[in-house]
């Protein structure tokens, strides 16, 4: 049980364009939904806390402008990386709490050309 | 706030053996979890032990072990009897119970010799 399925896995874009990325939590409600970027030979890093209805919340330094997250409903979360550049190429994962802890999606590998 | 600090970058151990990873943090949070998890080329997050501040009792799951020392901050990873399968990346991480995320050290990567 609780499992997220993150889409697409990969991605290649044109710089300047917009991608979205969608987490869908598939057999339980998750009102809350994480957002991490890990580039290569990194750790994850904490991009924002999504909630069901209402703003996301950014961590310090990431452009909420740039990186727009919608959680419309229990079981959708989505990030698009609006106007997207080279250095945005990165790994991107979602991860839900639930009642064993956190699962995470498959994670998305964007690359900017 | 929550902070995880991994000062191993790196740790290699003899197929069969026993290795230890190390993680220290630190949270203002009352009641949290303790993590490890392992992250292969595919870059999939994989649980590998998971443990309830409250219980003093450390967690074990087959071959995995932590060593829990809460008034230290301290909550390290042992991995006995080593395999080629358990080469990976593992990560400590520390999350709340109340829908509060999750933060992660730098990572260990830890090679399997055969």
């Amino acid at each position: 049980g609780a499992v997220v399925s993150q889409h697409p896995s990969r991605v290649i874009c044109k710089s300047g364009t917009s991608v979205k990325i969608e987490c869908r939590s598939l057999d339980f409600q998750a009102t809350t939904m994480f957002w991490y970027r890990q580039f290569p030979k990194q750790s994850l890093m904490l991009m924002a806390t999504s909630n069901e209805g209402s703003k996301a919340t950014y961590e310090q330094g990431v452009e909420k402008d740039k990186f727009l997250i919608n959680h419309a409903s229990l079981t959708l979360s989505t990030l698009t990386v609006t106007s997207a550049h080279p250095e945005d190429s990165s790994f991107y994962i979602c991860s839900a709490q639930t009642n064993y802890g956190y699962t995470f999606g498959s994670g998305t590998r964007l690359t900017v050309v | 706030a929550q902070t995880v600090t991994q000062s191993q970058p790196e740790m290699s151990v003899q197929e069969a053996e026993t290795v230890t990873l190390s993680c220290t943090y630190d949270t203002s949070e009352s009641d949290y979890y303790l993590f490890w998890y392992k992250q292969p080329p595919s870059r999939q997050m994989i649980l590998v032990i998971r443990q309830e501040a409250y219980k003093q009792q450390n967690a074990t799951e087959n071959r995995f072990s932590v060593n829990f020392q809460k008034a230290a901050k301290s909550f390290s990873l042992k991995i006995s009897d080593s395999q080629l399968g358990d080469a990976a990346m593992y990560f400590c991480a520390s999350g709340g119970t109340n829908n509060n995320d999750m933060r992660f050290g730098a990572g260990t990567r830890l090679t399997v010799k055969p």
